[in-house]
C-alpha cells in the first residue's frame, strides 16, 4: 500500500514566524504536491514536484516555497506566517508515467494549520 | 482551463437511502481523467475511482456506483444503500494530459450526512 505521512497533523502558529510542513512518502514516486484545502473551494495546488530539486508553481503559490532534497520528501515553507494561511494543507505523491500516462495521486493525513 | 462544479455541499439522508452526488467538469481536452475522492473525518483523502475520457462504461464496486456521461460532461456518483460510515467529504476531480504535473483540479466538496 501506497503510505504518505505528514509530520503534524495539528500545528498552531503565530503571525509572522517561519513554518515547515514536511511530507514524506514510502513508494518510490517521482511526483510530489501539496494543495490547501479551504470550505467551499475544494482542494488547490500550492506547489509541485516532479524530481528531486525540482518545483513547479500550482495555482496559489504565492506565501509559500517548497524543497525537495530527498524523493521521498517534499516540505512545504511559510516564509511568514499570516491568518490567511489558516487551512488544511495536505501532501500527495505519484508515479511518473511517460508518453502520455497518468497515475493516481495519493494522500497524506494532512495538517490542520491555525496561524494566530 | 479546467473546472469542476460539485453544485451539491451538503446532503443528509437516512441509512439505507440511496444518495447521488452530482459532478460537472469543463476542458476542453480531449484526453483526461476523472476521479472521485473521499474524505472521512479523519481527515486523509482515500482514491475511490479514476475514469478516462474514452472509457464510457459505467462501474460499479459494491454499493459504489459512478455514471460518466461525456454528452453532458458529468460524473455522477451513487452510494446505494447508504450507511453510516458512507459519512464524509465527497471530491470530483479532473487532470488532462496537458495539465502541467498531471495536477487535479477539484470541485468544491459534498459533504454527506448519513444518519442512522
Amino acid at each position: 500500500d501506497v503510505k504518505v505521512t505528514q509530520s503534524s497533523r495539528y500545528l498552531v502558529k503565530r503571525t509572522g514566524e517561519k513554518v515547515f510542513l514536511e511530507c514524506v512518502q514510502d513508494m518510490d514516486h517521482e511526483n510530489m504536491f501539496w494543495y490547501r484545502q479551504d470550505p467551499g473551494l475544494g482542494l488547490r495546488l500550492i506547489y509541485f514536484s516532479y524530481d528531486v530539486k525540482m518545483k513547479e508553481k500550482g495555482d496559489i503559490p504565492e506565501g509559500y516555497s517548497v524543497s525537495r532534497e530527498k524523493k521521498e520528501r517534499f516540505s512545504l515553507i511559510l516564509e511568514s506566517a499570516s491568518t490567511n494561511q489558516t487551512s488544511m494543507y495536505l501532501c500527495a505523491s505519484s508515479l511518473a508515467i511517460l508518453a502520455g500516462g497518468f497515475d493516481t495521486q495519493y494522500f497524506g493525513p494532512g495538517t490542520r494549520l491555525t496561524v494566530l | 482551463a479546467q473546472k469542476v462544479t460539485q453544485a451539491q455541499t451538503e446532503i443528509s439522508v437516512v441509512e439505507k437511502e440511496d444518495v447521488t452526488l452530482d459532478c460537472v467538469y469543463e476542458t476542453r481536452d480531449t484526453t483526461y481523467y476523472l476521479f472521485w475522492y473521499k474524505q472521512p473525518p479523519s481527515g486523509e483523502l482515500v482514491f475511490l475511482i479514476r475514469r478516462n475520457s474514452f472509457d464510457e462504461q459505467n462501474e460499479i464496486s459494491g454499493r459504489y456506483s459512478w455514471n460518466f456521461q461525456k454528452s453532458t460532461s458529468s460524473f455522477n456518483f451513487t452510494i446505494t444503500a447508504s450507511q453510516v460510515v458512507d459519512s464524509a467529504v465527497y471530491f470530483c476531480a479532473l487532470t488532462t494530459l496537458k495539465a502541467a504535473g498531471n495536477k487535479l483540479t477539484f470541485g468544491g466538496g459534498t459533504r454527506v450526512l448519513v444518519k442512522p
